[in-house]
């Protein structure tokens, strides 16, 4: 079976804080993801990856960076948080060999006060 | 912007079958429709992939039109534990091409 792990799965931070959401991914996957989840939104993409060393931006990139510093590593990056950053965080991750298949892990839930 | 258009709800009683429609009349033809769901709590599970005429797995079975631009999701006898927020995504299958999602379509299941 497929896992895609995130860490931490609850993060409360203040206005400015500094926040890293890890993923690990343990699939061989080349592709992972970042996506985040509001209410009235469903899912948006927000930065992924294609291999170590590589990133892609998504359709909701600002305020975020990510890194991927091994295959199985993809960790974002909140520099400044904000309020409008309170969201629930998925990573994911997929490759041409699963058919494109996108692979969830469980969320990580940050608030920003 | 997603490239599919759903329903954003539907209901239905346990033991019922559900048929779950999704339009993607721009889709591409390198493209494939997958379908999705996602139970509260937990990331998106994925439930079924197509390209054309009708797919079935342990889950469900996917029918989609001969234009390919309506895909039906379907769910036999669904149960309380089938209640869920169902996604339909169409990408290409290879790699390097991520995938949108909209809002889906919530499946409430009442006993």
């Amino acid at each position: 079976e497929a896992a895609v792990t995130q860490s931490p799965r609850n993060k409360v931070t203040v206005t400015g804080g500094n926040v890293t959401l890890s993923c690990r991914q343990t699939n061989s996957h080349n592709y992972m993801y970042w996506y985040r989840q509001d209410t009235g939104h469903g899912l948006r993409l927000i930065h992924y990856s294609y291999g170590a060393g590589n990133l892609q931006i998504g359709d909701v990139p600002d305020g975020y960076k990510a890194t991927r510093t091994t295959q199985e590593d993809f960790f974002l990056l909140l520099e400044l948080a904000s309020p409008s950053q309170t969201s629930l965080y998925f990573c994911a991750s997929s490759d041409r060999e699963s058919g494109n298949t996108l692979y969830f892990g469980e969320g990580s839930r940050l608030i920003v006060v | 912007l997603a490239k599919t258009t759903q329903p954003p709800s539907m209901e239905a009683y346990e033991g019922q079958e559900v048929n779950v429609s999704c339009s993607h009349t721009n889709i591409a033809t390198s493209e494939y429709i997958y379908w999705y769901r996602q139970v509260p709590h937990q990331g998106p599970q994925f439930i079924i992939q197509g390209y054309k005429d009708y797919v079935v797995n342990e889950v469900a079975s996917l029918f989609i039109s001969a234009d390919r631009k309506l895909s039906t999701l379907s769910l036999p006898w669904v149960s309380l534990r089938d209640a869920a927020v169902y996604y339909c995504i169409v990408t290409g299958a290879n790699s390097g091409t991520y995938q949108r999602f909209g809002t889906g379509t919530k499946l409430q299941v009442v006993p």
